[in-house]
């Protein structure tokens, strides 16, 4: 069965650290682009950034509202994702999901999702 | 802010057909990028619904379907089922970067 689960969310203070972890099975992870994406209580999903695999040099993107405070990486030995967050702020309170890249026929959908990790930033 | 733009609910009774739009601009859905849609039943994860436009994966019921043109891309719900109450969400990209629209939720009446 192919399967994304996420851990490692939990409360934390702002101006805090958290590290999520994403772990993948039922397919060969290192094949595929693997993204974050989060959403607020109650709000709508906010695409939060990606990573490539490593025929493309592991190479990542990130949304403008969590640049230089979060980072994506991957540990294809293991088939885990991970999203380190710093500098973490009130308005990165979410639901954080992990989801799977398939190749759309010009580009990438999310065909797979884990469960989503509640990560809440507050004093 | 999203740079997709939903309409924040539709309703339709069971049987009904129902629509929702995606607007983008030309730097994403004008652009060429695909669009894909997304279903989120209360309490879970979203569920890949159409991708690439207009194609169904496995398992999804050919009551949706979804349409592009131009700048805006469209969902359709045909024979509107009470289990097709929750919320959907249109994904593209805009300078190479993904983004989703703002999100559309659907009661059945």
């Amino acid at each position: 069965e192919v399967q994304l689960v996420e851990s490692g969310g939990g409360l934390v203070q702002p101006g805090g650290s958290l590290r999520l972890s994403c772990a993948a099975s039922g397919f060969t992870f290192s094949d595929h682009y693997m993204d974050w994406v989060r959403q607020a209580p109650g709000k709508g999903l906010e695409w939060v950034g990606r990573t490539r695999n490593k025929a493309n040099s592991y190479t990542t993107e990130y949304a403008a509202s969590v640049k230089g405070r979060f980072t994506i990486s991957r540990d294809d030995s293991k088939n885990s994702l991970y999203l380190q967050m710093n500098s973490l702020k009130t308005e990165d309170t979410a639901v954080y999901y992990c989801a799977k890249n398939m190749w759309s026929g010009s580009y990438y959908a999310f065909d797979i999702w884990g469960q989503g990790t509640m990560v809440t930033v507050s004093s | 802010q999203s740079v997709l733009t939903q309409p924040p609910s539709v309703s339709g009774a069971p049987g009904q057909r129902v629509t929702i739009s995606c607007t983008g601009s030309s730097s994403n859905i004008g652009a060429g990028y695909d669009v894909h849609w997304y279903q989120q039943l209360p309490g879970t994860a979203p569920k890949l619904l159409i991708y690439g436009n207009s194609n169904r994966p496995s398992g999804v019921p050919d009551r949706f379907s979804g349409s592009k043109s131009g700048t805006s891309a469209s969902l359709a719900i045909t024979g509107l089922q009470a289990e097709d109450e929750a919320d959907y969400y249109c994904q593209s990209y805009d300078s190479s970067l993904s983004v989703f629209g703002t999100g559309t939720k659907v009661t059945v009446l």
